[in-house]
């Protein structure tokens, strides 16, 4: 069974195109994330949702807004795609505890979406 | 400017070496992560270390967590080619949410 699912797997678009990639969790996990990798596989943090609120907002363009209709589910929008947006974006989850907890939960990623824009 | 840096980048062995990958930051860490990622797939968790000192040990893999939780290793005993894939240390700081920050990673090939 598929723990972390996104869709697309791969997606090819134009410049100034808008996408959306979609991501759904089936582990129960109150926590969602969106990673970008870029071509020399640095992973960055982008976005945290927990239980549908923003949590973590690391500086992304504002071209990105993530969307969380419910815990098992956090969507990334994309406008105005542009050449530097080309990157894998994976999605993850985790099972959050708050502030103070020294261990942190393990985050389950998602295979990835690989977007490239021409 | 990356706050955790791994080395090396790149590492080709033959079946049977050992080796080491190192991951170092100038920042105190309340917990590191390794994570190993297959291409076309997610990182997947190998192991967290928490305490200073710490070490841990998954098979023919030994993790260390430095005294001062600056820095780590990741130590493989008698590679095998399973073991080929992109390695990935992540730290976490201290309060807040679980947003860990990655290092650009180091790419094993453990050739037959």
């Amino acid at each position: 069974d598929t723990a972390v699912s996104q869709t697309p797997k791969y997606l090819v678009t134009q410049m100034g195109n808008d996408k959306s990639i979609k991501c759904e969790q089936n582990l129960g996990h109150d926590t969602m994330y969106w990673y970008k990798q870029d071509s020399k596989k640095f992973l960055k943090i982008m976005f945290s949702y927990n239980n549908k609120e923003l949590i973590i907002n690391e500086t992304v363009p504002n071209r990105f807004s993530p969307k969380s209709p419910d815990k098992a589910h956090l969507n990334l929008h994309i406008n105005s795609l542009e050449l530097g947006d080309s990157a894998v974006y994976f999605c993850a989850s985790s099972q959050e505890k708050l502030a103070g907890g020294r261990l942190p939960d393990t985050q389950y990623f998602g295979p990835g979406t690989r977007l490239t824009v021409l | 400017t990356q706050l955790l840096e791994q080395s090396p980048q790149f590492l080709s062995i033959q079946e049977g070496e050992n080796l080491t990958v190192y991951c170092n930051s100038s920042s105190v860490f309340s917990s590191l992560q390794w994570y190993r990622q297959e291409p076309g797939e997610g990182p997947v968790l190998l192991v967290t270390v928490v305490t200073g000192g710490e070490v841990k040990k998954l098979k023919r893999l030994t993790f260390q967590f430095g005294d001062a939780r600056k820095d780590s290793s990741l130590h493989i005993t008698a590679a095998q080619p399973g073991d080929t894939g992109l390695y990935l240390c992540a730290g976490r700081f201290s309060g807040g949410y679980n947003k860990l920050i990655f290092g650009a990673g180091t790419r094993l090939a453990v050739h037959p």
